[in-house]
């Protein structure tokens, strides 16, 4: 069965930074492009990054561009989410997700339980 | 970006009855190449994760019920449950994986009526 456990979130004042980790079991990870995908309270769900099997391409969403840097590192099994200049409006659970098609240009699962940043001072 | 508006916003119907969910696309998620539709749906009960249910606009993930099935080309698709059980009350979202950035719809409500 595939695990996901995400990790690292909390509270964190406006321009601070948080990363995230999500590790996972169940599948070969060194073969699956993986995602993180934010959901605000109450709200909807958006795409934020994802990465290539070896870690050679990334994309982002325009709104995390140049403050957000995902990772990975396969001997360990895991996923990272570097997130700087934090403001509200990154408040969110952040999901890892599995992406299963092998581009960029994929869905999402399974994913795990997710973990809360809230951003505020 | 490419948009994904659903409707309705929510619903509610009876139990056994036949529920049909939709989106659209602001552009063709349809792949010439592969004639593929770049298009999933994800149900999410409350305080649980998504859950993807049909990807490839019509392709039932493993482990899904076969009431729920995906339809639609191009620009337009419909998530449909043929006999709601109590259990399918979630919020449900398609989202395109034609472009980037990935997006999602903005969530359809189902409940019991």
């Amino acid at each position: 069965e595939v695990y996901l456990v995400e990790s690292g979130g909390g509270l964190v004042q406006p321009g601070g930074s948080l990363r995230l980790s999500c590790a996972a079991s169940g599948f070969t990870f060194s073969e699956s492009w993986m995602s993180w995908v934010r959901q605000a309270p109450g709200k909807g769900l958006e795409w934020v990054a994802n990465i290539k099997d070896d870690g050679s391409e990334e994309s982002y969403v325009d709104s995390v561009k140049g403050r957000f840097t995902i990772s990975r590192d396969n001997a360990k099994n895991s996923v990272y989410l570097q997130m700087r200049s934090l403001s509200v409006a990154d408040t969110a659970v952040y999901y890892c997700a599995r992406s299963p098609h092998d581009t960029k240009y994929n869905w999402f699962g399974p994913w795990g339980q997710g973990t809360l940043v809230t951003v505020s001072s | 970006d490419i948009v994904m508006t659903q409707s309705p916003d929510s619903l509610a119907v009876s139990l056994g009855e036949r529920v049909t969910i939709n989106c659209k696309s602001s552009q063709s998620v349809l792949y010439s190449s592969n004639k593929r539709n770049y298009l999933a749906w994800y149900q999410q009960k409350p305080g649980q994760p998504p859950k993807l249910i049909v990807y490839w606009a019509s392709t039932r993930e493993s482990g899904v019920p076969d009431r729920f099935s995906g339809s639609g080309s191009g620009t337009d698709f419909a998530l449909t449950i043929s006999s709601l059980q109590a259990e399918d009350v979630a919020i449900y979202y398609c989202q395109q994986h034609y472009g980037l950035p990935l997006t999602f719809g903005q969530g359809t409500k189902l409940e019991i009526k």
